[in-house]
């Protein structure tokens, strides 16, 4: 079946907009992650969510950052007033339930200039 | 504060070439361990993960890992290398009841014809 997808694949913004990406979790799965990763460093864990659950923040580094989720479908991150230090390559990864293998998609390369 | 550390950042090798890349950690009690690859140009895969029993883990491509507790070490092996497994690759750890990944920094590894 399909991986999970992500859009878009690169965005280049300004400083001060506001973007928004998305995540199309595999069909059934029910986490649902957001890691960044910044030039040489690893991923950062951003978020999670589980099923209806209330999701875990304590990775979103300001509140600049949100992240929704409908149901066990669709999510997306939201960064509030870009700031340079945001640019990164944004990853979403989803798994069948919470502490299963974690499929990763394509990340979305975010520039902000 | 909890971590992973990859010590080679940057590995270059010949065909048929031996690889051993380490990871180590530093929690307690039970953990999770993974390692995954990203091949240029495409996404994290994940090659190998310890959940529980054989500390030898064998993975895809003729990878694999052993998992020693008493050295918090999750080193990454491969008899013979090839020039398709020139790619980068990250060490993962979780708590056995948590979900968010902790991600070391990667390892570039070039292997040459």
């Amino acid at each position: 079946g399909a991986g999970v997808s992500q859009s878009p694949s690169n965005k280049v913004t300004e400083k001060g907009k506001d973007v928004e990406l998305r995540c199309d979790p595999i069909s059934g799965h029910t986490a649902l992650y957001w890691y960044r990763q910044r030039l040489g460093q690893g991923l950062e864990f951003l978020i999670y969510f589980q099923g209806n659950s209330a999701p875990d923040k304590s990775g979103l580094p300001s509140d600049r950052f949100s992240a929704e989720r409908t149901g066990e479908s669709v999510s997306t991150l939201t960064i509030q007033r870009t700031q340079q230090e945001d640019s990164a390559v944004y990853l979403c990864a989803s798994s069948f339930m919470t502490g299963d293998t974690q499929y990763f998609g394509p990340g979305t390369r975010l520039t902000v200039l | 504060a909890q971590s992973v550390s990859q010590h080679n950042h940057h590995v270059i090798l010949s065909e048929a070439a031996s690889l051993e890349l380490g990871c180590n950690y530093s929690y307690g009690g039970t953990v999770n361990l993974f390692w995954y690859v990203q091949y240029p140009g495409q996404h994290l895969q994940l090659l190998l993960k310890y959940f529980s029993g054989d500390p030898l883990v064998k993975g895809i491509k003729g990878f694999e890992a052993e998992f020693i507790k008493s050295k918090f070490s999750f080193n990454l092996r491969k008899p013979s290398v090839q020039w398709s497994d020139t790619a980068e690759y990250f060490c993962a750890v979780n708590r056995n009841s948590g979900y968010a990944l902790n991600f070391g920094k990667g390892t570039s590894l070039l292997v040459t014809p």
